[in-house]
């Protein structure tokens, strides 16, 4: 059980396109997603914790209008990265937490700009 | 601030050698989890271990092994007889109410190669 997803696994765009990443929980209701970022040989950093039905609540340093977070049930999230730029390329991770403390992770997508 | 300090960035062994991954925390909660996540190249993490900060109790699995002691704020990790597919990236991860429930802070991860 707890098993999340997440789709693409990799993608490549553009400069200046748009890309959407989703994240899923298979099965469980997930009350609380969160998205990280992960650079090369780097740890995860925090960008957003989103709560079904909420706003996201973004990390100091994160601009909110350039990954744009839905959270609209409970068991679908989507980050998009908008006006993608090369800097913006790095290992994508969602999790998801149910009622306890425990997060769920998913594969990760990871996102080259070209 | 919750941090975590994981001081050891690479460390390289021979094949069933032990070795024990160090991990700090830094937190002002009195109830809290620490956690070990490995990473392997292709990038999911994997989740080892949960344990909350009432339970000191060292935690065997197989020949994994993990020392709890909060009176130096250290949960380090040790494989025992390593073998090549324990090579990984692995995370000390800590959470707990000052940062806001169930939000994870991560260390810098410590790069393990088990060379065969």
């Amino acid at each position: 059980g707890a098993v999340v997803s997440q789709h693409p696994s990799r993608v490549i765009c553009k400069s200046g396109t748009s890309v959407k990443i989703e994240c899923r929980s298979l099965d469980f209701q997930a009350t609380t997603m969160f998205w990280y970022r992960q650079f090369p040989k780097q740890s995860l950093m925090l960008m957003a914790t989103s709560n079904e039905g909420s706003k996201a609540t973004y990390e100091q340093g994160v601009e909110k209008d350039k990954f744009l977070i839905n959270h609209a049930s409970l068991t679908l999230s989507t980050l998009t990265v908008t006006s993608a730029h090369p800097e913006d390329s790095s290992f994508y991770i969602c999790s998801a937490s149910g009622f306890g403390y425990e997060q769920y992770f998913g594969p990760g997508t990871r996102l080259t700009v070209t | 601030a919750q941090k975590v300090t994981q001081a050891q960035t690479e460390i390289s062994v021979v094949e069933k050698e032990d070795v024990t991954l160090d991990c700090v925390y830094e937190t002002r909660d009195t109830t809290y989890y620490l956690f070990w996540y490995k990473q392997p190249p292709s990038g999911e993490l994997v989740f080892l271990i949960r344990r909350n900060s009432f339970d000191e109790q060292n935690e065997i699995s197989g020949r994994y092994s993990w020392n709890f002691q909060k009176s130096t704020s250290s949960f380090n990790f040790t494989i025992t007889a390593s073998q090549v597919v324990d090579s990984a990236v692995y995370f000390c991860a800590l959470s707990g109410r000052e940062e806001g429930a169930q939000k994870l802070v991560f260390g810098q991860g410590t790069r393990l190669t088990i060379n065969p």
